[in-house]
């Protein structure tokens, strides 16, 4: 079935560093993938999406592009703030599976001023 | 504009009573869906519902029954809790074709069974 496997957390950095959360994932049609963010005490708020193979998604200096090759979709930030400390999730919607929207594990994000 | 809409946003319930969540959403969406949050376990899917009048099983379905009452309401229901279910309820809509596959969360319900 339909999985998504995430850098496991946490991961710590300090204020400017660059910023990599891995995602794989696993589907049986061409699935469209997405990266949400969950502050504390909310809920998920989509970050950025991608619907087909070699698009790139971005949204406030995040970006992930949607490689089919390797069935991957990295989170990249260049310069992380400590307004960017939460939870990221990937996850994917795979059409032929009857519109289910499958995420991954989360990876906690900490940055240190 | 509301988005997705979920009651209560907390509960305690004690092991064996019942309870149902609600949820609505106001942005026409085809597409729902009912998670729980657990710590270190990510979402998973409980059921979801991808049109009006159908409602599938997703990753841990046991313990659990949905209705989908009309297009805007998606209800779940734990008929006898137990602690096992203490968690973080999470529903979401969403839309379809290749440009509306997101989906749009509550704020979520935390549920504790005692």
């Amino acid at each position: 079935g339909d999985s998504v496997t995430q850098m496991e957390g946490p991961v710590t950095l300090s204020e400017e560093a660059f910023l990599t959360i891995n995602c794989t994932y696993t589907a049986t049609g061409y699935p469209s993938l997405f990266w949400y963010v969950q502050y504390p005490g909310e809920g998920l708020q989509l970050l950025l999406k991608a619907t087909k193979a070699d698009d790139k998604g971005s949204n406030k200096g995040f970006e992930a592009t949607y490689r089919k090759e390797t069935t991957s979709f990295h989170l990249e930030k260049g310069s992380v703030q400590v307004s960017d400390s939460a939870v990221y999730f990937c996850a994917l919607r795979d059409y032929s599976s009857a519109s289910k929207i499958i995420f991954g594990s989360g990876t906690r994000l900490s940055i240190r001023p | 504009n509301a988005g997705v809409t979920q009651t209560p946003k907390f509960q305690v319930l004690k092991t064996g009573q019942s309870m149902t969540l609600q949820c609505a959403q106001d942005m026409n969406h085809n597409s729902m869906y009912w998670y729980r949050q657990d710590p270190g376990m990510g979402l998973r899917l409980i059921y979801y519902s991808a049109s009006e009048g159908t409602t599938d099983k997703g990753e841990v379905p046991n313990g659990y029954n949905v209705s989908r009452l009309n297009k805007r309401e998606f209800s779940l229901r734990l008929e006898s809790a137990a602690p096992s279910q203490t968690s973080v309820y999470f529903c979401a809509s969403s839309g379809g074709g290749q440009t509306n596959t997101e989906a749009f969360f509550g704020q979520g319900t935390r549920l504790t069974v005692v």
